[in-house]
């Protein structure tokens, strides 16, 4: 089961910011964070990845509280072409042969115009 | 930017027939996944591969299905005996480490009438 829970749904208009909350209070100190995004039926697309510091990269940014238990991804400048489920993964460190992705139902985001 | 690719795109068959799914991972990469997602549904792991063998499999994963990566650049998922419920979106994902992001094709959809 998804260690982590999401809202099912929000919206942002274009051209904001979209706030994307996560929760995972049950975060041990060797998992990561991981997003990951879902166009209609696509395959899931990376997004970012992070431990304990606030990471950024072309896509978005991923902000973790410093207990780790809650985890917010920014996308700066929201597009039409962001709709679509996002998740918000917690994945062990080091997994190995053991490093499968477990997805939840992840967050609807829907962009208006 | 390399990309995970599939094929076919769409599959359909019949009840109790062999299927075949193909992908070609990341060139470099040396782990292996296949996915699955119910229409309507999460999306949920089958198996992993590295190094020539299956480093973990899912309860979805039984005895009907089989990996393959027969020469060193496709990976393969099969399916011996197709049942109603195969039907759903198959999705491969290649990653340079098992700790590494994962990376997923544009998927398969199997239909099973």
């Amino acid at each position: 089961d998804a260690k982590t829970t999401q809202p099912p749904s929000m919206d942002c208009a274009e051209g904001r910011a979209a706030n994307l909350p996560c929760n995972h209070s049950t975060i041990s100190g060797n998992e990561y964070v991981y997003w990951y995004r879902q166009i209609h039926s696509q395959g899931p697309q990376y997004i970012i990845h992070g431990l304990k510091n606030n990471e950024t990269n072309e896509m978005a940014s991923l902000i973790i509280t410093e207990d780790r238990k809650s985890s917010t991804l920014i996308l700066p400048h929201a597009t039409l072409r962001d709709t679509a489920v996002y998740y918000c993964i917690v994945r062990g460190l080091n997994t190995g042969a053991n490093s499968k992705l477990t997805f939840g139902k992840g967050i609807t985001l829907s962009v208006r115009p | 930017e390399p990309e995970v690719t599939q094929t076919p795109s769409h599959q359909v068959t019949q009840m109790g027939q062999e299927v075949i799914l193909r992908c070609v991972p990341i060139s470099n990469h040396l782990y292996f996944y296949w996915y699955r997602q119910i229409l309507g549904q999460k999306v949920e792991f089958l198996v992993s591969f590295y190094n020539n063998e299956i480093s973990e499999k899912s309860e979805i994963f039984d005895d009907q299905f089989s990996v393959e990566r027969p020469d060193g650049s496709n990976f393969t998922l099969k399916i011996r005996s197709t049942k109603l419920e195969d039907s759903a979106m198959y999705f491969c994902a290649s990653a340079l480490g098992g700790s590494y992001e994962q990376y997923f094709g544009p998927g398969t959809r199997l239909t099973v009438t």
